[in-house]
């Protein structure tokens, strides 16, 4: 069965930084391309950024409004996808998703997501 | 910037069918437009249901089909259960970038 656990999240003041983890279980993750995406409360779904794997290179996107400010990263040895969010504001709240692409689509397997709340 | 446009809500009779669409502001949806549909129920993460047009994942209930009407996505659930109830979203891939519509809140009533 494919988990993926998000941690990481918290509370935050503005200007801040904060590192989001993903870990992955039951799945083959050398291989996967893992995407972040995050929900507003009350809000829709908003596309972060994905990372591709690494044996077609391992590069990274991201959407145009966290461009400058977002990292994706990975780890293959631990499983464990990153996001580093930096000079972080109050419409970065929202509960930030990490989702496998297994083959399938970029968006095959999502966890549970972690929340990130910035407010001073 | 796409805008990806979904209906605010819709109400289905258990049993029922009905048809949910997925529009972009950049014209017509096309097949090149890869569109997947994610079903998120209240408190939960989102769930993959369809990808690329109309292929489902191994989870997804028969009842669920996705296609292209009338230059738009479109998700129809036929002989819709209580269980449905949830948010829909779709997305769409425009210019390479992923863009997620507003949500569709489905009510079963």
């Amino acid at each position: 069965e494919v988990q993926l656990v998000e941690s990481g999240g918290g509370l935050v003041e503005p200007g801040g930084s904060l590192r989001l983890a993903c870990t992955a279980s039951g799945l083959t993750f050398r291989n996967a391309w893992m995407t972040w995406v995050r929900q507003a409360p009350g809000k829709g779904l908003e596309w972060v950024g994905r990372i591709k794997s690494q044996n077609v290179g391992g590069t990274t996107d991201y959407a145009a409004p966290v461009k400058g400010r977002f990292t994706i990263s990975r780890d293959d040895s631990k499983n464990t996808v990153y996001l580093q969010i930096n000079s972080l504001k109050t419409e970065d709240t929202a509960v930030y998703y990490c989702i496998a692409g297994l083959g399938l689509s970029d968006f095959d397997m999502w966890g549970q997501g972690t929340m990130v709340t910035v407010s001073s | 910037q796409t805008v990806v446009t979904q209906e605010p809500s819709l109400t289905v009779s258990p049993g029922g069918t009905v048809t949910l669409t997925c529009a972009s502001s950049t014209g017509a949806v096309t097949s090149g437009y890869y569109p997947n549909w994610f079903q998120q129920k209240p408190g939960q993460a989102p769930r993959a249901l369809i990808y690329s047009t109309s292929n489902k994942h191994s989870w997804t209930p028969a009842r669920f089909s996705g296609s292209l009407l009338g230059g738009k996505a479109a998700l129809t659930l036929s002989g819709v259960q209580p269980e449905d109830e949830a948010d829909y979203h779709c997305l769409l891939f425009s210019g390479g970038a992923p863009v997620f519509g507003g949500g569709t809140k489905l009510t079963v009533l």
